[in-house]
């Protein structure tokens, strides 16, 4: 089962931030919080992640709590091109690599 | 930046036959490759890890004589799905983790994904 809770759809206005919440309770000391995305019909796309410090590249910025029980991932200024759906992960670096996906949230940014 | 290339992107075969996927990491070695599977409307499910020189791990309910897979270097991994059924119509997708990366947050590239139909 997916260690995360997001919710399942989200809308935008083009420039405007989107702030995607995520949800992760659970967390232990060792597991990082990841982010990927995927536009329609393509392979996951990662964007950022982060183990207790925020986080920030040239696509977005990641938001961890201090209790690390959840995080928050922002989107500057949303284009058209940022509709996909989003996926919050948490995995540890024990465990083998491989990331499970949960049903993530589905971002429309609308014009 | 890393780079996974699958082939084909799509394909279309007669139930029955086998059809094999490949996944490749272009400008790295990757010693792990993850094959999921995604169909409509739904998420990622992992199928199977596949390590370079060794057998795969598949995941509670996938059949592995079902699901070949076949990690025969640093750079390619095959899904091999083998007497195909319509059931089996979905999109494959591969990642790979570069073995050059140290750090415990190892980030995971995923392939284009391949669109098989099953006739």
């Amino acid at each position: 089962d997916a260690k995360t809770t997001q919710p399942p759809s989200m809308d935008c206005a083009e420039g405007r931030a989107a702030n995607l919440p995520c949800n992760h309770s659970t967390i232990s000391g060792n597991e990082y919080v990841y982010w990927y995305r995927q536009i329609h019909s393509q392979g996951p796309q990662y964007i950022i992640h982060g183990l207790k410090n925020n986080e920030t590249n040239e696509m977005a910025s990641l938001i961890i709590t201090e209790d690390r029980k959840s995080s928050t991932l922002i989107l500057p200024h949303a284009t058209l091109r940022d509709t996909a759906v989003y996926y919050c992960i948490v995995r540890g670096y024990n465990q083998g690599g491989k990331l499970i996906f949960g049903q993530g949230t589905e971002l429309s940014v609308k014009p | 930046g890393a780079v996974v290339s699958q082939h084909p992107s799509w394909v279309i075969c007669k139930s029955g036959t086998s059809v094999k996927i490949e996944c490749r990491s272009l400008d790295f070695q990757a010693t792990t490759m993850f094959w999921y599977r995604q169909f409509p409307k739904q998420s990622l499910m992992l199928m199977a890890t596949s390590n370079e020189g060794s057998k795969a791990t598949y995941e509670q309910g996938v059949e592995k004589d079902k699901f070949l897979i076949n990690h025969a270097s640093l750079t390619l991994s095959t899904l091999t799905v083998t007497s195909a059924h319509p059931e089996d119509s979905s999109f494959y997708i591969c990642s790979a983790m570069d073995r050059a990366t140290s750090s415990g947050a190892n980030v995971l590239t995923f392939g284009a994904g391949s669109r098989l139909t099953v006739l």
